[in-house]
């Protein structure tokens, strides 16, 4: 099975300022046969389902704002949210889809310094 | 619109039996994998498994392997989550979740869970 680790677990960031979580596979989920990482970000607020962010690691999944950014490949995946606003306050997951079980990181919870 | 509308909340006795649905809308039932997603409370996001409405190809995590049994009704569209005796342990929100499709040409590649359900709390408790 395919282990999602994120760091940190939790983050406090100023409104305005950058926010950064990492996510790391223990092995490649790049796919060969189409150069794709199978690499997801989810927005989770509290009492509601998951929100699609980012897939193949770095395509935004529309409607979302561009304040939010996916990066990496292979075994090492970034998500960035530019300019915190307020409702960014959450808890995010990284997800591989490229092997089953689909594994998800064990979340990180984003605050509001 | 994609809709996944899941059944309502269920509070059950350990060793009942249960079975929950999720009613899928607004696409091609049998172009998209669909499958579930248990979060237990405060907890984190697991995979339980997934199902091709086509032909019924099924995987499981193996975490659930034989723990539960996922469906599909592809007449009316729904898919299904069951237990046949639960336990005090299966007590989470399970979510309803489509595997998006991106195709170009005639190449398709199943990509993340693009659309997910309200979710069914499922409580088990003497």
């Amino acid at each position: 099975d395919i282990v999602m680790t994120q760091s940190p677990d939790s983050l406090a960031v100023s409104l305005g300022e950058r926010a950064t979580i990492n996510c790391k596979s223990s092995q490649t989920i790049l796919y060969n046969s189409n150069n794709k990482n199978y690499l997801a970000w989810y927005q989770q607020k509290p009492g509601q389902p998951p929100k699609v962010l980012i897939y193949w690691a770095s395509t935004r999944e529309s409607g979302v704002p561009d304040r939010f950014s996916g990066s990496g490949s292979g075994t090492d995946f970034t998500l960035t949210i530019d300019s915190l606003q307020a409702e960014d306050v959450a808890i995010y997951y990284c997800q591989q889809y490229h092997s089953n079980p689909y594994s998800f990181g064990q979340g990180t919870k984003l605050e509001i310094k | 619109e994609v809709q996944l509308v899941q059944s309502a909340a269920e509070v059950k006795k350990p060793g009942e039996s249960l079975k929950i649905s999720c009613k899928a809308s607004g696409y091609v039932f049998t172009d998209h994998w669909i499958g579930w997603v248990r979060q237990m409370p405060g907890k984190g996001l697991e995979s339980v498994g997934i199902i091709h409405p086509y032909d019924s190809d099924t995987t499981y995590s193996p975490s659930f392997q034989g723990q539960v049994t996922i469906s599909v009704d592809k007449s009316i569209n729904v898919a299904y989550l069951q237990w046949s005796s639960l336990q005090a342990s299966d007590t989470a929100m399970y979510y309803c979740v489509r595997r998006g499709r991106d195709c170009s040409g005639r190449s398709c590649f199943s990509r993340n869970f693009d659309s997910w359900g309200q979710g069914t709390l499922i409580t088990v408790s003497s």
